[in-house]
């Protein structure tokens, strides 16, 4: 119930192309959903996060699709860059007090120019 | 970067010795985290911690122990090292524990159990 499971494990697309990256939970006590963008050497770091009562936000060529039935949601990186190549994670965290994150497995993308 | 600093930042140990790995805020968050990520096992959370002296287990926690004695400061110890705890080990810190509060981590800790 606590899993967060990412597909898939790696994927490789051209430059202008856009990847989509997948995540599905089960705990319906998830109320936060982020996207956490980790480069070779260093910490992960925040990307794009959503509420489960949006279906869809967009920040720059990031979106996350959200669909609350399917208990399923999406990464898709529009126009993708050479610079985008970098291992995504998923994650989800149950509101109130001591939620923790619980992330995915990971997803490394490979942008080739 | 957040003000957070993971040291050392490489370590080689032999199987058997304690090994303690230093996590350092300057935000004064109340929640801080140790993850370790293993390749096809992405970051799995070992202990955190709400505040000082409170610390609590997570997913991952046999063979580790955690104290926060300063805001500032969560320190974790690897009692008796194994190569199982081989791994690149992640602090990262949060001001509450609200579901939407950003989470920042430290550049990471690489451990080499031999």
């Amino acid at each position: 119930q606590q899993q967060v499971k990412q597909s898939p494990q790696s994927l490789i697309v051209q430059k202008g192309g856009i990847p989509i990256i997948n995540c599905a939970y089960e705990n319906t006590a998830f109320d936060y959903f982020p996207w956490y963008q980790q480069f070779p050497g260093k910490g992960p770091a925040l990307l794009i996060a959503i509420r489960p009562d949006v279906s869809e936000k967009k920040e720059g060529r990031f979106t996350i699709s959200f669909n609350k039935s399917a208990k399923q949601f999406s990464l898709h990186i529009m126009d993708s860059q050479p610079g985008d190549s970098a291992t995504y994670f998923c994650a989800a965290r149950v509101g109130g007090s001591q939620g923790n994150l619980i992330f995915g497995k990971g997803t490394k993308l490979s942008v080739k120019p | 970067d957040a003000g957070i600093t993971q040291s050392p930042r490489h370590k080689v140990t032999e199987t058997g010795t304690p090994v303690t790995l230093r996590c350092h805020q300057t935000e004064n968050h109340r929640y801080m985290y140790w993850y370790r990520q293993d390749p096809g096992h992405g970051l799995r959370l070992i202990h955190y911690s709400y505040g000082v002296k409170d610390t609590d287990k997570g997913e991952v926690s046999d063979g580790y122990s955690v104290s926060r004695s300063k805001t500032e400061d969560f320190l974790l110890t690897l009692e008796s090292a194994t190569s199982s705890q081989t791994s690149v080990y992640f602090c990262a810190i949060s001001e509450s524990g609200a579901a939407n509060t950003e989470a920042f981590f430290g550049q990471g800790t690489r451990l080499t159990v031999v």
